[in-house]
This record gives structure tokens, sequence and C-alpha cells, in this order.
């Protein structure tokens, strides 16, 4: 499977700050994945980034909050925007790879939020 | 309902007992599904996946698919306090030409000596 690579591993940010989450993976995949984690609870899609065109995000989240780019296919970003405590969670991006939908996941980045 | 659905748990088994985790999925087109296991503070791991019914086996893992009943299991021989995190199930649902994967709750395991 794929290795992936997040950065940074954890942050302790400001309300009203913005953070920059990098994803590197050492093979190109077609489709990469960013979820969030909210403390004791399961994993949440926030969108999907495919190398080439826009991001599709899924309900609730929005382009203005988490833009996301994805300029090759080794990498991504997610950036979180306008921070409240609320944002506080473990960020995960994660790679499809192999068969049938099987997906790989990076070791988060856990985002304090003050 | 939910579309993919897990009992929370915490499933509390002793060391060498048979760990059973249940998932149940609704959408009656899923063709595979898949187990990650999550330590305290990690990332999700895969660990299994099925795509026909019945079972298949890997090692001390067992899962089993019953697509009729939209149900699938993971079974855990000889279950060591090592195996003791949070087991999530996921099944792709179809959306815009790719399947992103929907995630149950999660079923927590405690193995105890």
């Amino acid at each position: 499977s794929a290795v992936i690579s997040q950065k940074p591993s954890r942050d302790i940010c400001q309300r009203g700050t913005s953070l920059t989450i990098q994803c590197q993976v050492d093979s190109q995949v077609t489709m990469m994945f960013w979820y969030r984690q909210q403390p004791g609870q399961s994993l949440t899609l926030i969108a999907t980034a495919n190398q080439g065109s826009e991001a599709t995000y899924e309900s609730g989240f929005v382009i203005d909050k988490f833009p996301i780019s994805r300029p090759n296919l080794t990498f991504s970003t997610l950036t979180v925007s306008n921070m409240s405590p609320e944002d506080s969670s473990i960020y995960l991006c994660s790679v499809r790879q192999g068969a049938k939908d099987t997906q790989y996941f990076g070791p988060g980045t856990r985002l304090t939020v003050l | 309902q939910k579309e993919v659905e897990q009992n929370s748990g915490p499933l509390s088994v002793p060391e060498g007992a048979i760990a059973s985790l249940n998932c149940t999925y609704s959408d009656r087109g899923s063709q595979s599904f898949f187990w990650y296991r999550q330590y305290s503070g990690k990332s999700p791991e895969l660990i299994m996946f099925i795509y026909s019914n019945g079972d298949k086996e890997d090692g001390r893992f067992t899962a089993q698919l019953n697509k009729a009943s939209q149900y699938v299991s993971l079974l855990i021989r000889d279950s060591q306090p090592s195996d003791s995190a949070t087991y999530l199930c996921a099944v792709p649902l179809g959306s815009g030409g790719y399947n992103k994967l929907i995630f149950g709750a999660g079923t927590r395991l405690a193995v105890h000596p």
C-alpha cells in the first residue's frame, strides 16, 4: 500500500486563524480524500480531491471554509480557515489504491483551536 | 436509518476468546466491505475487506458477509489485549461516478487478561 505522510502532525491554533495541512503520497494516486474525526466520533468525509479538477465537497462542508488544492498526483493540501474551537479535530487524508474502493489513511493531523 | 450501523460497545471479551463485531448497511447495491482498526490516537488501519458472500479468513481474523441480510461481521479468534481498539466498518456509497467510503460509528473492543 501507499506510504502517506501528513504535516503537521499536530498544532494548536488561535481562533480566527487558518491552518494548511499537507498530505504527501509516495506513489501516484488518482483519488485522495480528506476526513475529519471529532473527539470520540467516527470519520466524516469532508471532500474528495481529484487532480486537475475542483474538489467535491460533502454536505455541510464548503470550499470557503475548507479550501483544497491538488496540484499533482502525489500531493494535496487542506486548509481550515477562520478556525473556531469547534474545528478541533483530527484531520485525515486517505488515498484510494488497489481494487474496489480500498482506501489507506495517513497518520492524521491533530488540531486544537483555542 | 443510518447508512452503516455498528454497536458502539464497549465489547469486553477475555483474552483467548472470540470477539464478534457486527455491521449492517442500508445500500443493497454495495459490493465491497471494509474493516479498519483504529488504536487510540492513531489513524485507521485496513485489516480486512470482503466482496463475496460467505467467509474470508486472514490469520486470526474472519470477515463474514451476508448480502441478503445486508450484514457484515468480523470475528477475531484468540483475542489478545493488543486487539483492544475501535473497529470501523466501511461501505462504499456510489455518487457521481466514484464510490466514497461511509464509516460506521465504530465498535470499541476491550480484551482483558
